[in-house]
């Protein structure tokens, strides 16, 4: 069965730091990948999806992700944080053959940005 | 437009009580999912009606879980007997038919707690 790891579950920064948050999964072939945010209070909503194409893909909020395929890896980055970026930042993917919105997601990395 | 409401947000409960659990998609969404998160674990599939059918119901942990669609409108996810182990946060979300990678829409979910 696929897996997806996230390795930091806490992260705490100060603003202006720069961001990064790892997230592995297990298997090779056509993957398609997903960060979804959710916020303090809110719901879990998508931040940046793989499909096909570049490699890098742009975000919203400032957000960008990189899939290496050749490290099973897709990292969450953004530059310079801020404070509202307090979250808990999922990464998932599909479940293989079940289309897309059959997800298994990693653990979860809570992200405290400190004023 | 109103985005995928869950009622209640919190429910507390005691070992061998029954709760149920509400999701209201958006409207036209024919795709239906409940996923559940335990405490400090990943968010989980549980399973997906599209309509009012079930079309997956594979990560559903066993039958003291039971999901409804009558109409294929809400849905309702009913926990009898609650156990401790159920405790944690039921997140539903809705998506349209057609492309397979049509965007998931995450209500606010429902925290469980069994005491």
């Amino acid at each position: 069965a696929q897996s997806v790891s996230q390795h930091n579950h806490h992260v705490i920064l100060s603003e202006a730091a720069s961001l990064e948050l790892g997230c592995n999964y297990s298997y090779g072939g056509t993957v398609n990948l997903f960060w979804y945010v959710q916020y303090p209070g809110q719901h879990l909503q998508l931040l940046l999806k793989y499909f096909s194409g570049d490699p890098l893909v742009k975000g919203i909020k400032g957000f960008e992700a990189e899939f290496i395929k050749s490290k099973f890896s897709f990292n969450l980055r953004k530059p310079s944080v801020q404070w509202s970026d307090t979250a808990e930042y999922f990464c998932a993917v599909p479940q293989r053959n079940t289309g897309f919105q059959k997800l298994v997601f990693g653990t979860g990395t809570r992200l405290l940005v400190s004023p | 437009e109103a985005g995928v409401t869950q009622f209640p947000s919190h429910s507390v409960i005691e070992k061998g009580q029954t709760v149920t659990l509400r999701c209201d998609p958006i409207s036209g969404h024919d795709n239906l999912y409940w996923y559940r998160r335990v405490m400090g674990k990943e968010i989980k599939f549980l399973l997906h009606f599209v309509k009012e059918s079930k079309q997956d119901e594979s990560g559903m942990p066993n039958n003291r879980f039971l999901a409804e669609r009558t109409g294929g409108t809400y849905s309702t996810l009913k926990v009898q007997p609650a156990e401790l182990e159920d405790s944690g946060v039921y997140f539903c979300a809705s998506s349209q038919m057609g492309p397979a990678n049509s965007p998931l829409h995450f209500g606010n979910g429902t925290r469980l707690t069994v005491t």
